[in-house]
């Protein structure tokens, strides 16, 4: 299985801009969580799913962030409009109902100018 | 979840055996104890769990104490692979209780 996969894995854009990052979870795997990391803030959970279905998305830092899961492959997090302070390393993990291992991507460093 | 505590850093020599301490004495009776780790630029990884017996795996050794208020993370032979931030975490199993990291120990393994 080649993993978590995320993309882009760079992602430079103007303030203002939509942005939309991708995850593609471990096949078999029905969990799948967003988090967020910052020097200043560390890793945040941002939302995450259980059988597609958003579970808890307290996270979210605010309305310009949204998450979906169309389906059991594919998840995208979009942040509309972005902002200088958005820029951060956005990371998609998955694991099996909800487990203790969770299984990491290699993230999308976002940069907002 | 129960609130963790950990040095931000520490050193250990090449083929030493590195002990990562953690304080979780909130953690209650349900609570698990987790650790991960995230070298430079990657997302974290699995390394270890356990609820109040001491476990072992291919890659550490997890020592709880008897009252389950702290532990320690052994990596038996640390090698320069091993340089990471190691994050401790305390977890319920129960539905909705999901995986908070912290801001974990920062490990150099030294040549």
């Amino acid at each position: 299985d080649a993993g978590v996969i995320q993309s882009p894995r760079h992602e430079v854009t103007e303030m203002g801009q939509e942005v939309t990052l991708r995850c593609k979870p471990i096949s078999g795997h029905n969990s799948l969580f967003w988090y967020r990391q910052t020097m200043m803030r560390g890793l945040e959970l941002l939302i995450y799913f259980n059988n597609n279905v958003p579970i808890d998305d307290s996270g979210m830092p605010e309305d310009r962030f949204s998450a979906k899961m169309p389906n059991a492959s594919f998840s995208t997090l979009k942040i509309q409009p972005s902002e200088p302070r958005d820029s951060a390393v956005y990371f998609c993990a998955s694991s099996f109902n909800l487990g203790e291992k969770l299984f990491f991507g290699s993230g999308t460093q976002l940069s907002v100018l | 979840d129960a609130k963790t505590t950990q040095p931000p850093s520490m050193d250990c020599a090449e083929g030493r055996a590195a002990n990562l301490p953690c304080n979780h004495s909130t953690i209650s009776g349900n609570e698990y104890v987790y650790w991960y780790r995230q070298i430079h630029s990657q997302g974290p990884q699995y390394i270890i769990h356990g609820l109040k017996n001491n476990e072992t795996n291919e890659m550490a050794s997890l020592i709880i104490t008897e009252d389950r208020k702290s532990s320690t993370l052994i990596l038996p032979h640390a090698t320069l692979r091993d340089t990471a931030v190691y994050y401790c975490i305390v977890r319920s199993r129960n539905t909705g209780n999901q995986f908070y990291f912290g801001t974990g120990t920062s490990l150099t393994v030294i040549p």
